[in-house]
C-alpha cells in the first residue's frame, strides 16, 4: 500500500504532555498538508509544505504547535503543552502540484485529559 | 477564510434510490471543486471532481453538478447501496488551498 501513512493512530496523553506525530506521504507527492477535524466539522487547515519549504500556516494555529518536512518527505506535527481543546482527529494529506486531488491519510485520533 | 456550507447536515435514503447532497460555496474565484466520502475512523477519500468551466460530471454511480451562478455545488449517487452510507464533504479549491464544508451525514436504509 503506498498511501498516506499516520503514526501513531491513536493517542492518549495528559493534560500539558508533548505529543509528536508522524506523516508519510505517497513518495511522489511534493505537498503535504496537516489538517485537524473535530466530530461533525470539515477538516481544518493547519499548515502545508511544498517539498521541505513550510508555505502556509494557519492563523489560528496556537504557537504550541509546530510542524517540519525537514527532507520533503515524511513529516512531523508537534503540540506542547497539550490542552484538552486540542484533543480531535489530525489528518495529513498530499498532492502533486500538477494534480490538486488531495489524498488523505487515516488520521491520528488525539485525546487529551 | 472560506466559507463553504451544507444544507442538510443528515440525509436518510432507501436502498435502491438515488441521493444528493447538496452544498454552498462562497468564493466565485475558486477554479475546482471536489467531493469527499469519510467513513467511520477514516481519512477522507476522493469521489468525483469537476472544474469551474464545468457544469456537469459523472463518474460511477455519482454525478456532481455546479451551478455558479447560485455558487452551488451537488452530487448525485445512483442507486444508493448500504455502503455508501458515511459523511460527505464538500471542498472548494484555491490556488493550494482546500477549504472544507462541515459535511452531510448520509444513512442507507436497507
Amino acid at each position: 500500500d503506498t498511501g498516506v501513512s499516520q503514526n501513531p493512530r491513536h493517542k492518549i496523553t495528559k493534560r500539558g504532555q508533548n505529543v509528536t506525530f508522524r506523516c508519510d506521504p505517497i513518495s511522489e507527492h511534493n505537498r503535504l498538508y496537516w489538517y485537524r477535524q473535530t466530530l461533525g466539522q470539515g477538516p481544518e487547515f493547519l499548515t502545508y509544505f511544498q517539498n521541505e519549504a513550510q508555505l502556509e500556516k494557519s492563523r489560528l494555529l496556537s504557537d504550541r504547535f509546530s510542524a517540519e518536512r525537514p527532507k520533503g518527505s515524511f513529516s512531523t506535527l508537534e503540540i506542547q503543552r497539550t490542552e484538552q481543546g486540542d484533543s480531535a482527529m489530525y489528518l495529513c494529506a498530499s498532492s502533486s502540484t500538477q494534480a490538486k486531488k488531495l489524498f488523505f491519510g487515516s488520521g491520528t485520533q488525539l485525546s487529551v485529559l | 477564510g472560506e466559507s463553504v456550507g451544507l444544507h442538510l447536515p443528515t440525509l436518510s435514503v432507501q436502498e435502491g434510490d438515488n441521493s444528493i447532497i447538496n452544498c454552498a460555496y462562497s468564493n466565485s474565484a475558486s477554479d475546482y471543486f471536489i467531493w469527499y466520502k469519510q467513513e467511520s475512523g477514516k481519512g477522507p477519500q476522493f469521489i468525483i471532481d469537476i472544474r469551474s468551466n464545468m457544469d456537469k460530471r459523472q463518474g460511477q454511480r455519482v454525478t456532481v453538478l455546479l451551478n455558479k451562478t447560485v455558487k452551488h455545488l451537488s452530487l448525485q449517487i445512483a442507486a444508493t447501496q448500504p455502503g455508501d452510507s458515511a459523511v460527505y464533504f464538500c471542498a472548494e479549491v484555491g490556488g493550494s488551498q482546500f477549504y472544507f464544508g462541515t459535511g452531510t451525514s448520509l444513512t442507507v436504509i436497507p
